[in-house]
């Protein structure tokens, strides 16, 4: 049984830029959180994706957004990046029957210039 | 606007003694309650879980109680060993948000050999 995992786990992007995050559910996971952490603090909800569609959404502009695959795999994307934009991002899979624990990834380390 | 609330960002605690980490939250639709412990350049790893039909939930030297009536809740871990330093998040979720979770600030718990 395979965590998750995400890729890359560092970037560097200048402001304006476009990026993309990807993730690795955990196998037999359908569902999947981004999340958003800040220096200092606790991870923050982006948006939630059950079987390819999103299934909840944090406070966080369309600018953020998001993919799920039929494979469970998802990609983060952030268009027009800003300075605060710079954050740990984390990925973490569910069972979504029912609710139960989040198991995170490593995360990416995002930092904007 | 926190939902979830870590007052103290650090502690610091004796090997072999009781370490007590604390959380508040605000929002009485919360119903289940979680712990990850983080260590640097690592995503959170899930420690122990509690619902609201309980008061206390206990797995090896990891204790979480729940009060709900004063919206708080805390882990305990006896005894506290050297591995355990490590920054500690108490999240939080209702039923009708599915595995949307609230995020407290995190209390960086350092034990002493």
């Amino acid at each position: 049984e395979t965590g998750v995992t995400q890729s890359p786990t560092h970037l560097i992007k200048t402001r304006g830029q476009q990026v993309t995050l990807r993730c690795s559910s955990q196998s037999g996971h359908n569902t999947v959180s981004w999340y958003q952490q800040a220096l200092g603090q606790g991870p923050q909800f982006i948006f939630q994706y059950y079987r390819e569609e999103e299934n909840g959404r944090g406070n966080f502009p369309p600018r953020f957004s998001g993919l799920q695959f039929p494979n469970y795999s998802s990609e983060l994307n952030v268009n027009a990046l800003e300075l605060d934009d710079s954050a740990l991002y984390l990925c973490a899979s569910s069972l979504m029957a029912g609710v139960s624990e989040a198991f995170f990834g490593q995360g990416t380390r995002l930092t904007v210039v | 606007d926190q939902q979830v609330k870590q007052n103290s960002p650090s502690l610091s605690v004796q090997e072999g003694r009781i370490s007590i980490l604390n959380c508040d939250y605000t929002n009485s639709m919360f119903d289940y309650f979680l712990w990850y412990k983080k260590y640097p350049a690592e995503g959170p790893t899930f420690l122990i879980s509690i619902s609201s039909i309980k008061d206390k939930n206990e797995d090896g030297r990891f204790t979480v109680f729940l009060n709900k009536s004063a919206k708080h809740l805390s882990l305990h871990i006896v005894p506290s060993q050297p591995g355990d330093s490590a920054v500690y998040f108490c999240a939080a979720s209702a039923w009708n948000t599915g595995n949307q979770f609230y995020f407290g600030t995190g209390t960086s718990l350092t034990v002493i050999p």
